[in-house]
């Protein structure tokens, strides 16, 4: 079983729509969760840190992280063609050694 | 957010010769460094963590031998693949992370494509 699992999509909707991803995680001892964004060819950059459990919201980002359920989930509102891209979730637990997951392909259609 | 520099961003290189790609955090100082290597439309697998003057860990499977890492300071850290061949072919990606506690943010480069022909 992957630390962090994640579904790779490809997930595809239109400009506006409010977009949902998810992963889930099995190691108790992940503290911290990620969300990074990946263009094409390109590194990731981070969107949104979350410590424990709860919400961050960021702009038209939101990111939720349950514990209890060991579910993350990360919020796009009102989507932009230019939000197309690779979103991987992360979690480590505090020893900076970050678990990925898959990564989920977006595509949002103008 | 604090920058993380990788060179080159893209290399070609002939089957059985080796390659250093560097990673340099620009404007903090870089105590652990992390490589990951990402095939096409697959997640970052990690490779290693290097600490500044301490020899690197590698993850399973990964063989130490042919991917050597250098963390000779605490604003630079080396990948050599040695004996490149075309499976190595990837995209090789570091991050650094700081000494200060409170920042659990690791910075990432933005990769080196690497083609093995």
């Amino acid at each position: 079983q992957k630390e962090v699992e994640q579904d790779p999509g490809p997930l595809s909707v239109p400009e506006g729509a409010i977009v949902s991803l998810n992963c889930t995680y099995s190691n108790s001892a992940f503290q911290y969760f990620m969300w990074y964004r990946q263009y094409s060819r390109k590194g990731p950059e981070l969107l949104m840190y979350t410590y424990s459990s709860g919400n961050k919201e960021d702009g038209r980002f939101t990111a939720q992280v349950d514990k209890s359920s060991k579910y993350i989930s990360l919020f796009i509102r009102d989507s932009q063609p230019s939000d197309s891209a690779t979103y991987l979730c992360a979690s480590h637990t505090g020893g900076f050694k970050t678990i990925f997951g898959a990564g989920t392909r977006l595509f949002v259609k103008a | 957010g604090a920058v993380v520099s990788q060179h080159p961003s893209w290399v070609i290189c002939k089957s059985g010769t080796s390659v250093k790609i560097e990673c340099r955090s620009l404007d903090f100082q870089a105590t652990t460094m992390f490589w990951y290597r990402q095939f096409p439309k697959q997640s970052l697998m990690l490779m290693a963590t290097s600490n500044e003057g301490s020899k690197a860990t590698y993850e399973q499977g990964v063989e130490k031998d042919k991917f050597l890492i250098n963390h000779a300071s605490l604003t630079l850290s080396t990948l050599t693949v040695t004996s490149a061949h075309p499976e190595d072919s990837s995209f090789y990606i570091c991050s650094a992370t700081t000494r200060d506690s409170r920042n659990t943010e690791a910075f990432f480069g933005q990769g080196t494509r690497l083609t093995v022909v």
